[in-house]
């Protein structure tokens, strides 16, 4: 089983350029989630997902956009590349919400020059 | 500001030797969660803790959920190479809305 794919593995952009990190889960699960990682911290939410169709904001949204049009895909938009969004963007599903297991997608390294 | 703290940030030590890793919040959580994570890759779930004063045992792991449901701990007995890595903790509740929110992580590293 693919589990949770994510692409692109590594994107350099320069300040103010768009793009869109895909990812995709094959395990029919409800929820969906965009971390951000960076260098010796923990993870932080940008945003989730309950199901196709609904999305709403985590710990640090600014800067980016997501939509659920099915339930297997969530991408998540960068409009404006700035040098803050430099990071490693981890993108994970659950079945559920509260004590389910989260599976992580093997990130996207991004770096904004 | 960050809602769940962990300490220490870093901890090197010779295998063999015991070690514990805390996480403490001053909200309290329905759940938390310990993941470990290797270079490259994303975290792996350890345990699920939901009960407040609940131990469970993962072999040479040992966790810890407090009483008041604040604050947990990572115990690892006879640390051995393959226990190097990125530990955290994550917790939710009505203060996350009901989503998981990540400590700052402690990066272990065992030498053999």
């Amino acid at each position: 089983n693919a589990g949770v794919t994510q692409t692109p593995k590594f994107r350099i952009l320069k300040i103010g350029q768009s793009m869109t990190l895909q990812c995709t889960q094959d395990m029919n699960h409800n929820y969906m989630y965009w971390y951000r990682q960076d260098p010796g911290m923990g993870l932080k939410l940008i945003y989730y997902s309950v199901g196709a169709g609904i999305t709403d904001k985590g710990e640090v949204p600014n800067g980016y956009n997501v939509s659920r049009s099915t339930t297997e895909d969530f991408p998540l938009r960068l409009e404006l590349a700035a040098p803050s969004q430099t990071s490693v963007y981890f993108c994970a599903s659950s079945l559920d919400s509260g004590a389910n297991v989260l599976t992580f997608g093997a990130g996207s390294r991004l770096t904004v020059l | 500001t960050q809602l769940l703290e962990q300490s220490p940030q870093f901890l090197s030590i010779q295998e063999g030797e015991n070690l514990t890793v805390y996480c403490n919040s001053s909200s309290v959580f329905s759940s938390l969660q310990w993941y470990r994570q290797e270079p490259g890759e994303g975290p792996v779930l350890l345990v699920t803790v939901v009960t407040g004063g609940e131990v469970k045992k993962l072999k040479r792991l040992t966790f810890q959920f407090g009483d008041a449901r604040k604050d947990s701990s990572l115990h690892i007995t006879a640390a051995q190479p393959g226990d190097t890595g990125l530990y955290l903790c994550a917790g939710d509740g009505e203060n996350t809305g009901n989503q998981f929110y990540f400590g700052t992580g402690t990066s272990l590293t065992v030498i053999p």
